[in-house]
């Protein structure tokens, strides 16, 4: 079965603009999580979306938000962007029905914001 | 083989020894523990899982060990292969009710010829 895909691979975007990031998960994964991993910070969590609801946030200001779709797709979006915010962003699809199980990656999003 | 106490940022093994790999975890009541292998530009792969309820679990060249009193896991890995060089990070799952994974810092391993 085809993994998680995220798209666009690579973005470079200029400082205090925005940008929007996708998804998609597994088919017939219902969970989307979020991580944003940097060299000095590691991997850290953003958000969990299942069924189109937010079940879980992690500690980043709200220029970071997300959604998900009826397909179980996601998008997040990061507004204002800060030099700060250059990171691999990756997205973790799994069942969701049962937690903490088959966290799935997909190769991540490089942003880098000049 | 090489085995380490604590968690260190790097390890190098020669191929064909087998490699440990610690992680201390922060939380008393996390429940289930994966270990991910992630390879230059390419995101977290799964490795491994155990759940607290198992002090240990083999697959085919790892094994998992899990130690509730002093909140340590390990990986072992093998016969490490060239293909084994890469940053190995622990996660866990609290047990409340939450959907996140917590991950530790990571370690990298160099497979040495």
């Amino acid at each position: 079965k085809a993994g998680v895909t995220q798209t666009p691979r690579y973005l470079i975007k200029t400082r205090g603009q925005q940008v929007t990031l996708s998804c998609s998960p597994i088919s017939g994964h219902r969970s989307v999580s979020w991580y944003q991993q940097t060299p000095g910070q590691g991997l850290q969590f953003l958000f969990e979306y299942f069924s189109e609801t937010q079940r879980n946030k992690g500690n980043f200001p709200g220029r970071f938000s997300g959604r998900q779709f009826s397909n179980s797709r996601s998008e997040m979006n990061v507004s204002t962007l800060e030099l700060g915010d250059s990171a691999l962003y990756l997205c973790a699809s799994s069942p969701g029905d049962t937690r903490g199980y088959g966290y799935t990656f997909g190769s991540g999003t490089r942003l880098t914001v000049v | 083989g090489e085995s380490v106490g604590l968690h260190l940022p790097t390890l190098s093994v020669q191929e064909g020894d087998n490699s440990i790999i610690n992680c201390a975890y922060s939380n008393s009541a996390s429940d289930y523990f994966i270990w991910y292998k992630q390879e230059s530009g390419k995101g977290p792969q799964f490795i491994i899982d155990i759940r607290s309820n198992m002090d240990k679990r083999q697959g085919q060249r790892v094994t998992v060990l899990l130690n509730k009193t002093v909140k340590h896991l390990s990986l072992q890995i093998a016969a490490t292969q060239p293909g084994d060089s890469a940053v190995y990070f622990c996660a866990e799952n609290f047990s409340s009710n939450d959907y996140k994974l917590s991950f530790g810092a990571g370690t990298t391993v160099t497979v040495r010829a």
